[in-house]
């Protein structure tokens, strides 16, 4: 079935340093996604991609739709204490309520 | 401002019992979900329901019964509970291009 790789599965770093994390796939998708997840609480989306080569911003987060269509990446600039949890890239392949494919998670602890 | 929530958010029972999980969303949206959440945080769709129509049905066991009585709600039904269903179960809605909002999920621990 359709997978998505996402890396790295952890990140331990400085507040205030940059983050980078990134998912790839076998296969096409015509939506790219970033959810960010909180203990205890539901993803919360944060970048929502639907070009090939679109780059968009977040505030300090910035996320590309990979030219390929087959990857995407999510950059954090100087992290704080509150950039910590769980992220995940999510991909779909068709229309608007075709499946939603999710990474494996990129956890990211922030040391003050 | 409520948008998706589920009841319960924690849900302990017995190995062999049936159970149940609710859903409502207040947003206007026309598609709902139900994900499961394993222990290594690795979320997977279940199920999909557009206007009240299954449109989405993931390899996942018979025990496992969706129902969607209107729009605004998509619960879940669960017989014979195993040890492999503890997990959390994360009901989501979207509309269009508005991407799927998730709930607050219920996490569920069979005894």
């Amino acid at each position: 079935g359709q997978q998505l790789n996402q890396s790295p599965q952890s990140m331990f770093i400085q507040e205030g340093e940059d983050v980078s994390m990134n998912c790839t796939s076998s296969s096409i998708f015509n939506t790219w996604l970033w959810y960010k997840q909180d203990p205890g609480e539901g993803p919360v989306l944060l970048i929502a991609l639907y070009k090939a080569g679109e780059l968009t911003s977040n505030g300090r987060l910035t996320a590309q739709f990979g030219i390929t269509r087959k990857d995407s990446f999510l950059n954090i600039s100087a992290s704080i204490p509150s950039d910590v949890g769980i992220y995940f890239c999510a991909g779909r392949t068709s229309g608007n309520t075709g499946k939603l494919i999710f990474g494996q998670g990129t956890t990211l602890q922030v040391k003050p | 401002d409520t948008a998706v929530s589920q009841t319960p958010k924690y849900l302990v029972t017995q190995m062999g019992n049936d159970k149940s999980i609710k859903c409502e969303q207040n947003l206007g949206h026309d598609t709902m979900y139900w994900y499961k959440q394993d222990s290594k945080k690795f979320l997977k769709i279940m199920f999909s329901y557009n206007n009240k129509e299954l449109i989405i049905n993931e390899t996942v066991p018979n025990r496992f019964s969706p129902k969607s009585p209107d729009k605004a709600h998509l619960n879940l039904h669960i017989n014979s509970l195993e040890l492999g269903d503890s997990a959390v179960y994360f009901c989501a809605s979207s509309q269009g291009r508005v991407q799927p909002r998730f709930g607050p999920g219920t996490r569920l621990t069979v005894l």
